[in-house]
């Protein structure tokens, strides 16, 4: 167990729909991470936070958007869902700003119908 | 930008023998990370073993070590001793050390271990 936990583990909807994915990172770290891992793009990273800030961002769409809260969880937003947003979707956490070792979630695996 | 590639796509080894997994990665940053994930069929990624680009020696975690050849840019993982469950997924991955450049992945190589 890493520490890091992620809601829902599973999320099946429907094209056009919006869901929101949940984070909360391990007890003291300020860093967040977010990454998708589909079959044809592998994984990829999508966006960073830290302590409340956007602090990278990578091949993230414009329909998807994320923040880091006070209490430090974070939120990904992803919305007008299509058919090819199925993946899986992780959260990591790190203690720094990034480049210590990152320490992932169990995923939710989200399937769009 | 930063490049991992892992050229093994799949891999059989026997029970208790030692593998290794091939990485190779492409940076122009003087410092940077090297990290190993485990990611077993149940989906979640799990973090093996890190090495720094100035550290000295191999890093080395339990039955994992890390074969690092700077000057070859490689980032080999070795394996002793295989257990059945450590067939999964394994990935390699770097970070530069400067700037806010995310975690870079390859696309992974199969393990999987015969009894």
């Amino acid at each position: 167990d890493s520490g890091v936990t992620q809601t829902p583990k599973h999320l099946i909807t429907a094209t056009g729909q919006r869901v929101t994915l949940r984070c909360s990172p391990r007890s003291g770290d300020l860093s967040v991470y977010w990454y998708q891992q589909s079959l044809d793009q592998g994984l990829q990273f999508l966006i960073q936070y830290y302590n409340g800030e956007e602090r990278a961002k990578g091949n993230i769409l414009e329909r998807f958007s994320a923040q880091q809260f006070p209490d430090l969880h974070s939120e990904l937003n992803l919305s007008s869902l299509e058919l090819g947003d199925s993946a899986l979707y992780f959260c990591a956490s790190s203690s720094g700003q990034g480049w210590y070792e990152q320490y992932f979630g169990p995923g939710t695996r989200l399937t769009v119908t | 930008a930063q490049k991992i590639t892992q050229t093994q796509p799949g891999m059989f080894v026997q029970e208790k023998e030692a593998v290794t997994l091939d990485c190779t990665y492409d940076t122009s940053d003087p410092s940077y990370g090297l990290f190993w994930y485990k990611q077993p069929s149940s989906g979640e990624m799990i973090f093996l073993i890190y090495q720094g680009s100035y550290d000295q020696q191999n890093a080395t975690e339990g039955r994992y070590s890390l074969n690092f050849q700077k000057a070859r840019k490689s980032a080999n993982l070795v394996i002793s001793a295989s257990q059945l469950g450590d067939s999964a997924m394994y990935f390699c991955a770097m970070r530069p050390y400067s700037g806010n450049t995310p975690l870079v992945f390859g696309k992974g190589t199969r393990l999987s271990v015969i009894a």
